[in-house]
Parts: structure tokens; C-alpha cells; sequence
């Protein structure tokens, strides 16, 4: 299994609700990366985890809440979200070690915040 | 602080037609640099990355480090290359990526 997998692939949510993100990768990625795309931008680094420790807060606000059970598994806990958090959010996995290796993403999460 | 600039935001060229997709950064050290691509409705995907100096579809790019440039060309571009284009920096091995704005490839007939 090469893949990264992320569910659901689409998520209504209020600004009071509480949702969760999903993301699986089965290929002893060590690494894993939450990054947030808006329309037509690049990616922006959120938040990493190394051997399932938070490496890398990229000073997200704590409305963001990410969870890594263990080595296959990476959650973003969403609460209290503001319309402008809508956009399309995409998991990472790599591999670590000397030199950064290469990211494999996910399809992405496409989230609107009514 | 690290930056990677991709001065064009579009560009349309024919198909059999070169190509060349500009990429600088600014960073003091020795920088890891990769070019990613999204294909319509498909995930961000590898291109290629500077250490292994490889063809991929058709595609190169070198690293060049008197300019700080790292361009990605292909010489006969091909209508499956129509996709958006990152160019990406990476300067530890904790995956901390900067990914430059995007070009956005189209080729027509």
C-alpha cells in the first residue's frame, strides 16, 4: 500500500460543531504532515510529527487540534472553526532521516465552514 | 529566512513547443529542492528533486547555485503536461517544506 489515505474527502461543518479529520498511511512513514491549501495557493505547513511526537507547530490556532495514535494515523480535530478556515487540507507522510525525503500526499479533505 | 519565488503565475505554450518553469529561493545553507506537480483532480504528487539528477516524463531540472535557480525544462512539451507546478524547498530533515506559489502549465494542440 502506497498510499495516503484521508477521510472524508468532504465536510460541512457549523462554526459550534466539533469534526475530526482522518488521515492512514501504511508504509512505515515515520513523518506525517498536516497542510492547508486554499484555492489556487500552495500548501502551507500546519503541523509535523516525528516517531508520533508534535516536531512542528507552525503557530496554527488551538481551534486546530492534531492527534497521532500512532505510526499509521494522523487526526485534526476541528472546533469552533471560522468561515476563513475553509479550504482543502492535506495530509503528508515521508520517510525520516539524513535528508528530507520525498512527501506523499493524500487527495486532501475539502472543508467548508458555514 | 527561506523563500521560493515562481515569477509566473500562467503559462501557455504549444505542444511540441519548449518549456521552462522558473524557480528561485533564498536560503542561506544548502537547500533540498524538488518540484512537485497536481494533475487535474489527482494529489500533489513528486516530479522530481535536485539530488538525483534525474529525467522524469521528460523533465529536468538543475540546480544552479550561483543563482539560487532551480528551473524545471522540458524540451518538447506534450499536452498531459498541463497540471499546476510547485517548486519546493526543504532545509532540514524534519520535512519543513516552502513551497513556491505555483505556475500553472496549459498546452494547447
Amino acid at each position: 500500500d502506497t498510499e495516503v489515505t484521508q477521510t472524508p474527502k468532504h465536510l460541512v461543518m457549523g462554526m459550534t460543531n466539533k469534526k475530526s479529520l482522518k488521515c492512514e498511511q501504511h508504509m512505515g512513514h515515520r513523518a506525517m504532515y498536516w497542510y492547508k491549501q486554499k484555492a489556487k495557493k500552495p500548501p502551507e505547513l500546519m503541523f509535523v510529527y516525528s516517531y508520533e511526537k508534535l516536531s512542528i507547530n507552525e503557530s496554527v490556532p488551538s481551534r486546530f487540534s492534531p492527534e497521532c495514535p500512532n505510526s499509521s494515523l494522523l487526526n485534526l480535530h476541528l472546533h469552533a472553526l471560522q468561515p476563513e478556515d475553509s479550504a482543502l487540507y492535506l495530509c503528508a507522510s515521508s520517510l525520516l532521516g539524513g535528508s528530507p525525503g520525498e512527501l506523499f500526499f493524500g487527495e486532501g479533505s475539502r472543508l467548508t465552514v458555514l | 529566512a527561506q523563500r521560493v519565488t515562481q515569477p509566473e503565475k500562467l503559462l501557455s505554450v504549444f505542444k511540441g513547443a519548449p518549456v521552462e518553469l522558473k524557480c528561485n529561493y533564498s536560503y542561506s545553507g544548502s537547500p533540498e529542492l524538488f518540484w512537485y506537480v497536481q494533475y487535474s483532480r489527482q494529489r500533489l504528487q513528486l516530479l522530481l528533486r535536485h539530488i538525483s539528477r534525474e529525467s522524469i516524463k521528460g523533465f529536468t531540472a538543475d540546480l544552479n547555485k550561483g543563482e539560487t535557480s532551480f528551473h524545471l525544462k522540458k524540451p518538447f512539451a506534450q499536452e498531459e503536461d498541463s497540471a499546476m507546478y510547485y517548486c519546493a524547498l526543504s532545509t532540514d530533515s524534519w520535512g519543513k517544506f516552502q513551497f513556491g506559489a505555483g505556475t500553472q502549465v496549459v498546452v494547447t494542440p
